[in-house]
């Protein structure tokens, strides 16, 4: 079965970056795109960006361009996402999913939650 | 506020019908963008309830329907159960952002 199976909880410091990974498994990796959504505390789901499962081609929310990058490791099926100058308003669980805009998000990990605080 | 406008809450006994709205506009709903909707039961991940408008993923009970039209869409839960308790989303792809878009979610209430 589809799995998509995220790295442990991280605290951090205001301005230093994160990295939080996505392996995934029961699938052809290159097939599917992989999006990244964040949930502040007790707030919505926001969309971050997505990479292209078949060329790596990336796209990312306009209030998070240039602090934000997803990569991908085809030889290991994993996805990441580093999030740079980190902000106490970045506090929030952080998930990967499976699939794009227009195909919906049909699988997701299980959430990692990124602590920002001094 | 989101791109894509839900309310807040919405309320209903087991024998009723509910209808979740998702307002948006011409450069997403509008312009013949699938909307997507999803359930998030307390403190887990949001699972996919709806896709392509109106198709419900395997393991999806009946119960649960989408449509939509002109710039919005509507999620309806016919007969909601107590394990229907959550919040749910909607999705969608806005071509002036250039972004996917979700709604700021709903929460269900069963009497």
């Amino acid at each position: 079965q589809v799995q998509l199976v995220q790295s442990g909880a991280e605290v951090k410091k205001p301005g230093a970056s994160v990295k939080v990974s996505c392996k995934a498994s029961g699938y052809t990796f290159t097939s599917y795109d992989i999006t990244w959504v964040r949930q502040a505390p007790g707030q919505g789901l926001e969309w971050m960006g997505w990479i292209s499962g078949y060329n790596g081609k990336t796209n990312y929310a306009q209030k998070l361009q240039g602090r934000v990058t997803v990569t991908t490791d085809t030889s290991t099926s994993t996805a990441y996402m580093e999030l740079r100058s980190l902000r106490s308003d970045d506090t929030a669980v952080y998930y990967c999913a499976r699939g794009g805009a227009s195909s919906g998000y049909d699988n997701w990990g299980q959430g990692t939650l990124v602590t920002v605080s001094s | 506020q989101s791109v894509l406008t839900q309310p807040p809450s919405v309320s209903g006994a087991p024998g009723q019908r509910v209808t979740i709205s998702c307002t948006g506009s011409s450069s997403n709903i509008g312009a013949g963008y699938d909307v997507h909707w999803y359930q998030q039961l307390p403190g887990t991940a949001p699972k996919l309830l709806i896709y392509g408008g109106g198709n419900r993923p395997s393991g999806v009970p009946d119960r649960f329907s989408g449509s939509k039209s002109g710039t919005s869409a509507s999620l309806a839960i016919t007969g909601p159960q107590a394990e229907d308790e959550a919040d749910y989303y909607c999705q969608s792809y806005d071509s002036s952002l250039s972004a996917s878009v979700f709604g700021g979610g709903t929460t269900l209430t069963v009497l």
